[in-house]
């Protein structure tokens, strides 16, 4: 299995600009998170489907950010419109259940700079 | 809301010290896990514990629960070089479903 794959994994953009960041799960995983890392404030849980629906959306900072997942094998986190305060490492991780003894796999994370 | 709080936030050690790093959470948790990134790298699972009190051993690395379900310990023996990165402890309430991640603690190994 190839993990779960983001794309892409540097991105660099003007203020005010749409935002698209990519995940694929692994196969067969059934839940899927998206976290966004600062040096600030560490690891923070954005959003999390279970089978493709958002179950917790709790952690998205503002109306400005909005994820989907229209497929177990796709999900989106887009900002529109971005801020230099977005600037932070986005990851992606999927799990087969909430509480797996194999833990969470994350992806290699999108590194998002707003200029 | 819930927090997970670890300590120290860096820790600086010879290559052959032992090093610990701690993780507190307000609320009791179901489990408990523990990752590893490198620098410039992601989260990679190390282990998950949940039994209060389960004590559970990779190599060089002793990881703890406590009895009371809100701490938990990683205790690496003889470091390495090798082992430097970020150690993240991450609860998981039932209730909400939600991993919460501790703000990590950073290890440097002086060859």
């Amino acid at each position: 299995d190839a993990g779960v794959i983001q794309s892409p994994r540097h991105e660099v953009t003007e203020m005010g600009q749409e935002v698209t960041l990519r995940c694929k799960p692994i196969s067969g995983h059934d839940y899927l998170f998206w976290y966004r890392q600062t040096m600030m404030r560490g690891l923070e849980l954005l959003i999390y489907f279970n089978n493709n629906v958002p179950i917790d959306d709790s952690g998205m900072p503002e109306d400005r950010f909005s994820a989907k997942m229209p497929n177990a094998s796709f999900s989106t986190l887009k900002i529109q419109p971005s801020e230099p305060r977005d600037s932070a490492v986005y990851f992606c991780a999927s799990s087969p259940s909430r509480s797996a003894n194999y833990g969470y796999t994350f992806g290699s994370g999108t590194r998002l700079t707003v200029v | 809301g819930q927090q997970v709080m670890q300590i120290p936030q860096y820790q600086h050690v010879q290559e052959g010290e032992d090093f610990t790093t701690y993780c507190n959470s307000s609320t009791t948790l179901s489990n408990i896990q523990w990752y590893k990134q490198r620098p410039g790298g992601h989260p990679v699972f190390l282990i998950q514990l949940v039994k209060s009190g389960e004590v559970k051993k990779q190599k060089r690395l002793t990881f703890q629960f406590g009895e009371a379900k809100k701490n938990s310990s990683l205790h690496i023996t003889a470091t390495q070089t090798t082992d430097v990165g970020t150690y993240f402890c991450a609860g998981l309430r039932s209730n909400t479903g939600k991993l919460i991640f501790g703000q990590g603690t950073t290890l440097q190994v002086k060859p």
